[in-house]
């Protein structure tokens, strides 16, 4: 099935760790994103990648960190820096260009413990 | 800074009913203006999605207006069912949209259908 997958769905995290969730697309989509999402906020953005080897910061990037070593891949660290980094995070993928859809994942809740 | 702004911020209705979601936006240049559909605890899903030269757009119960004059786009959903309870989610797509990215998300509008 083509589509684009987070893992954990749910996870935890103590106090001072880096945490790292994964985002894998098998749909040929150049360009990948990830939102965090709180309770009646809407989503931001908090960092994006147009092509591999290269992504910008998203208005909320500090405490956080990505790499884009493949295409299919966009994960997404969560270090000790963030401080308030209990949310819903979203990862999305699209084709390049701003007239086209995104996709996305089902999400992973992360808490901290 | 690009704003995309959405009402009611929560609605509930009656099974079998119908509504309309409103979307008001700031964001210029503007390419195209989609609404999704996000379960609890889900990615949002894709409803409708229209460029700047179409009025409307249909997708089974859902349909999709805008207005690009006056910058405002509405998401009426007929007869409504359990399984729509759900949030709306209005983004509109900005080709210039610097460290907010290219898609300008609404907070969107949790719609609750009672029995």
């Amino acid at each position: 099935d083509g589509g684009i997958t987070q893992s954990p769905k749910y996870l935890f995290r103590k106090e001072g760790q880096n945490v790292t969730l994964s985002c894998e697309q098998n749909l040929n989509h150049d360009a990948m994103y990830w939102y965090r999402q709180d309770p009646g906020q809407g989503l931001r953005l908090i960092y994006y990648s147009q092509i591999v080897n290269d992504f910008q910061k998203g208005d909320i990037a500090e405490g956080y960190s990505v790499s884009r070593e493949k295409k299919e891949s966009f994960p997404l660290t969560v270090t000790s820096a963030q401080k308030n980094p209990t949310a819903f995070y979203l990862c999305a993928s699209s084709i390049t260009g701003s007239n086209t859809e995104a996709f996305f994942g089902q999400g992973t809740r992360l808490t901290v413990v | 800074k690009n704003q995309v702004e959405q009402s009611p911020q929560s609605l509930i209705i009656l099974e079998g009913k119908n509504c309309t979601l409103q979307c008001n936006y700031t964001v210029s240049p503007f390419s195209n203006l989609r609404w999704y559909k996000q379960d609890t605890g889900r990615g949002p899903v894709s409803l409708t999605i229209m460029t700047f030269s179409e009025n409307t757009k249909s997708n089974g119960r859902y349909t999709a207006t805008l207005d690009a004059d006056t910058k405002q786009s509405s998401l009426h959903i007929t007869a409504s069912q359990l399984s729509d309870s759900a949030s709306y989610i209005c983004v509109v797509s900005a080709p210039y949209g610097g460290s907010q990215g290219n898609l300008i998300f609404g907070k969107g509008t949790k719609l609750s259908v009672k029995p």
